[in-house]
């Protein structure tokens, strides 16, 4: 497996509190991504990294923010948790992203978030 | 905007029997897709790109851009062929660059 980790792997919080997840590589890729995994809609992106900083929304962005203030570190916060944000949570990161040409995501193990 | 539709949410077959999982997809530009598959608490990892037109684990998969279709098969299933399969499409999104989109996905389970 590519050097990515997802803490926590589990949670379970309450409505409305906030919650941050973190992401973490030692690839020095690049790219950083956050999708979430409903069953029926399969992966979304929430939102996606193209380096320190530099961050842009997905699909599924509203109520969530990131923030990149390191290459190794990519955080989804969910500022007032909600249940229909209950998921399974997964980061990915890939060197390349740029025009026309893939270069492979590797995904994370996953983060289980349950809001109550 | 782009869309990928995997109509089957399930598909049980026997050990040997052929398999083909359905992708379609909807793209007004030049589509570049895969599939990525997800064994039982594994990762999720790139199983086959149409670029590259190999094949891998005895699974191929041939762009069709006439019938916008990316189907998936395996003359053979074997047991370890199992999992969850998605369909994704590499393409402009909602941001400023090429997002994977993904299907809803189809779960496989091969029988003994």
């Amino acid at each position: 497996d590519a050097g990515i980790t997802q803490s926590p792997r589990h949670k379970v919080t309450e409505t409305g509190t906030p919650v941050t997840l973190r992401c973490h590589q030692t690839e020095n890729h690049r790219y950083m991504y956050w999708y979430r995994q409903d069953p029926g809609h399969g992966l979304r992106l929430i939102h996606y990294s193209y380096g320190v900083k530099d961050t842009d929304k997905g699909e599924v962005s509203d109520g969530y923010s990131v923030s990149r203030s390191k290459t190794e570190d990519f955080l989804l916060t969910l500022e007032s948790a909600t249940s229909s944000q209950t998921s399974v949570y997964f980061c990915a990161i890939s060197a390349l992203a740029g025009g026309s040409s893939y270069n492979e995501q590797f995904f994370g193990p996953g983060t289980r978030l349950t809001v109550l | 905007a782009q869309r990928v539709t995997q109509p089957e949410k399930l598909l049980s077959v026997f050990k040997g029997a052929p398999v083909e999982l359905k992708c379609n997809y909807s793209y007004s530009g030049s589509p570049e897709l895969f599939w990525y598959v997800q064994y039982s608490r594994q990762r999720l990892q790139l199983l086959l790109r149409h670029i590259s037109r190999e094949s891998i684990k005895g699974f191929t998969a041939d762009l069709n851009k006439g019938e916008t279709s990316f189907h998936l098969k395996k003359p053979f299933a074997q047991e370890e062929d199992s999992a969850m399969y998605y369909c994704a499409l590499w393409a402009l999104g909602s941001g400023s660059a090429r997002q994977l989109t993904f299907g809803s996905g189809t779960q496989l389970t091969v029988l003994p």
